[in-house]
């Protein structure tokens, strides 16, 4: 079925530095890439997205980068801060009406 | 996001019986989905629905089942038949299909006594 991969699981970043979260997908005709932030025990919020004929968003200190022909697409924080804290997650459009997650990538910001 | 909500928050379920989380949208939004969660894992689709009195399965609708009567409400029962229900459920709504972005409710953590 489709898929999408997310990598790392975890990962720790001192306070100030940068952290990179990839994710692949499988259906080619993918075109929309949402990123949502979860806080433990609390709902996804959507932190940035894009669209299949955009190659790069920003958005202060967040950037999202699509490669369409390699099929995957990585979320940027610069300047992470401790609230940055919280597990991140993927997802890819897959047709008009079903979304798929990735796993999830636990940041953890040591101050 | 405080378009969505989603009662109870928690809810305790007794062996072989059927329960049912209220998820309801003041968004207006055509489509609404649930999501299942379970510790360290990302979101697994049950159900959604794009228009009123019509929903779709999911990958993992087995034990489920959802109703949509109105614009505003999608409930979503999980039934006897679902074995291993202990988990996090999150309801989403979207203007139209799964290419628009999904606002989600605040959940309802479901256990087993």
């Amino acid at each position: 079925g489709e898929n999408v991969e997310q990598h790392p699981s975890t990962l720790s970043v001192q306070e100030g530095d940068s952290a990179v979260i990839k994710c692949t997908y499988s259906d080619s005709a993918s075109n929309y890439f949402p990123w949502y932030k979860q806080e433990l025990g609390k709902r996804p919020q959507l932190i940035i997205d894009i669209r299949s004929n955009v190659g790069e968003k920003k958005d202060q200190r967040i950037a999202v980068t699509l490669n369409k022909t390699a099929k995957h697409f990585s979320l940027h924080i610069t300047e992470t801060q401790p609230e940055d804290s919280a597990v991140y997650f993927c997802a890819a459009s897959i047709g008009v009406n079903d979304m798929r997650f990735g796993a999830g990538t636990r940041l953890t910001v040591k101050p | 996001d405080g378009g969505i909500t989603q009662s109870p928050k928690y809810l305790f379920r007794k062996e072989g019986q059927n329960v049912t989380l209220s998820c309801e949208q003041n968004l207006n939004h055509d489509a609404m989905y649930w999501y299942r969660q379970d510790p360290g894992q990302g979101l697994r689709l049950i159900y959604y629905s794009q228009i009123v009195n019509d929903f779709q399965k999911g990958d993992i609708a087995e034990g489920y089942s959802v109703s949509r009567e109105k614009k505003e409400s999608f409930p979503l029962t999980v039934t006897s038949a679902q074995k291993n229900p202990t988990a996090f459920y999150l309801c989403a709504s979207s203007t139209r299909g799964a290419q628009e972005t999904q606002y989600f409710g605040p959940g309802t953590r479901l256990l087993v006594l």
